[in-house]
């Protein structure tokens, strides 16, 4: 069956340091990924995404690998900002359906 | 462009009692939608989708319903509340072609508190 499984946090980290987030996942065949975001009291809104192994979706500093042979799509940005401080979920497209991680909260401090 | 709306933003309701939260679509015709539901520290939960009018699935049971009586419109319902309906309610469609084919696109959500 197709599952996310992503680190559970919360993290927190100080302005400028660098982020991590680990996804990995379950699916038949080849799925597509994907990273969204939930700033406080809004809905999701799509980050990145990636369609086929070795894609890299980017946006906003943000990037992350869709990797087959690890089965993972790893979350990173370089220097992190106090306005990234949001929920972040990893999500995979299978049977018709965008499967969601448990998401990880992401506390950033001045 | 395309938007979706959700109302009400927040509710507050008694155990016991009706919900109706509504969810519209604009500028995009025969989308799939869905309803999600976000409990309190925890990931989304998928509870139900719509491939058309009239055309419902549910993914998990509960004491929740829902609805689409036209093309843009999808409806979440209940006869009668209780506590564990607390949550955080999504409503979603979905790009069905295009690059933006899977991705999905979400509301701004109903924060619901059952008392």
């Amino acid at each position: 069956g197709n599952s996310v499984t992503q680190m559970e946090g919360p993290v927190t980290l100080s302005e400028e340091a660098f982020l991590t987030i680990n996804c990995t996942y379950t699916a038949t065949g080849y799925p597509s990924l994907f990273w969204y975001v939930q700033y406080p009291g809004e809905g999701l809104q799509l980050l990145l995404k990636a369609t086929k192994a070795d894609d890299k979706g980017s946006n906003k500093g943000f990037e992350a690998t869709y990797r087959k042979e690890t089965t993972s799509f790893h979350l990173e940005k370089g220097s992190v900002q106090v306005s990234d401080s949001a929920v972040y979920f990893c999500a995979l497209w299978g049977a018709n359906n965008l499967f969601f991680g448990t998401g990880t909260r992401l506390t950033v401090i001045p | 462009s395309q938007t979706i709306h959700q109302w009400p933003a927040t509710l507050v309701q008694p155990v016991g009692s009706p919900l109706s939260l509504e969810c519209t679509v604009e500028g995009t015709s025969n989308p799939n939608l869905y309803w999600y539901r976000q409990a309190a520290g925890r990931g989304l939960q998928l509870l139900f989708y719509s491939v058309g009018i009239g055309q419902i699935s549910s993914e998990v049971p509960q004491n929740l319903s829902a609805s689409r009586p036209q093309d843009r419109q999808f409806i979440l319902s209940s006869k009668k509340l209780l506590l564990s309906d607390s949550g955080f309610y999504l409503c979603a469609w979905q790009g069905m072609g295009g690059s933006s084919y899977n991705e999905q696109f979400f509301g701004p959500g109903t924060r619901l508190t059952v008392l």
